[in-house]
């Protein structure tokens, strides 16, 4: 099994572009969610979902967008980049919550400039 | 204000000594706990968690153990190795009345020195 796949693994950007990371998993996963990582913050909840066609925020959503119109797909939208942006993007799925532990995919480095 | 606090940037122990690495929380509402292991340019990796209900919590070389009268969990590796070296997430749920979002710490970086 591929496990959590996102793609791309590393995107630069200009201010006010905008894009789309793709986050897909092969495990059937209900639940799914999106972090940042930043430097001396440890990982922030951006929007999470718990099941096709249901989405919600999380800690820090501004700025982005996500939709979930598949069990394996979680793609989240930029709308329009800025600085504050960059960061390190993970996304995460789990069966049934946390109590199984959520499996990370490998991160996609984004750089906005 | 930061709900799960790991207080210790880093840590330096040598192989086949015990790591330990602590956790505070501030939430009372948190009833489920985890640690992740992650390495660098790579995903964080699920290593062992503890309900609320329990105190302790063993797999192989890792031990994690609740105080929640101090709101206080700790990582517990033995024997540590070289291969231990890495950043460790605590992370806590089950705010807001749910368990499928984790709120986590800002990491300790553990360096296992052969």
């Amino acid at each position: 099994n591929a496990g959590v796949t996102q793609t791309p693994k590393f995107q630069v950007l200009k201010t006010g572009q905008s894009m789309t990371l793709q986050c897909a998993q092969d495990m059937n996963h209900e639940y799914m969610s999106w972090y940042r990582q930043d430097p001396g913050m440890g990982l922030r909840l951006i929007h999470y979902s718990v099941g096709a066609g249901i989405t919600d925020q999380g800690e820090v959503p501004n700025g982005y967008n996500v939709s979930r119109s598949t069990t394996e797909d979680f793609p989240l939208r930029l709308l329009s980049a800025a600085p504050s942006q960059t960061s390190v993007y993970f996304c995460a799925s789990s069966y049934s919550g946390t109590s199984y532990g959520y499996t990370f995919g490998s991160g996609t480095r984004l750089t906005v400039v | 204000d930061q709900q799960v606090k790991q207080n210790s940037p880093s840590l330096s122990v040598q192989e086949g000594r015990i790591s330990i690495l602590n956790c505070d929380y501030t939430n009372s509402m948190f009833d489920y706990f985890l640690w992740y292991k992650k390495y660098p340019a790579e995903g964080p990796t699920f290593l062992i968690s503890i309900s609320s209900i329990k105190d302790k919590n063993e797999d192989g070389r890792f031990t994690v153990f609740l105080n929640k009268s101090a709101k206080h969990l700790s990582l517990h590796i033995v024997p540590s190795q070289p291969g231990d070296s890495a950043v460790y997430f605590c992370a806590a749920s089950g705010d807001w009345g749910s368990n499928y979002k984790l709120t986590f710490g800002k990491g300790t970086l553990l360096t296992v020195n052969p």
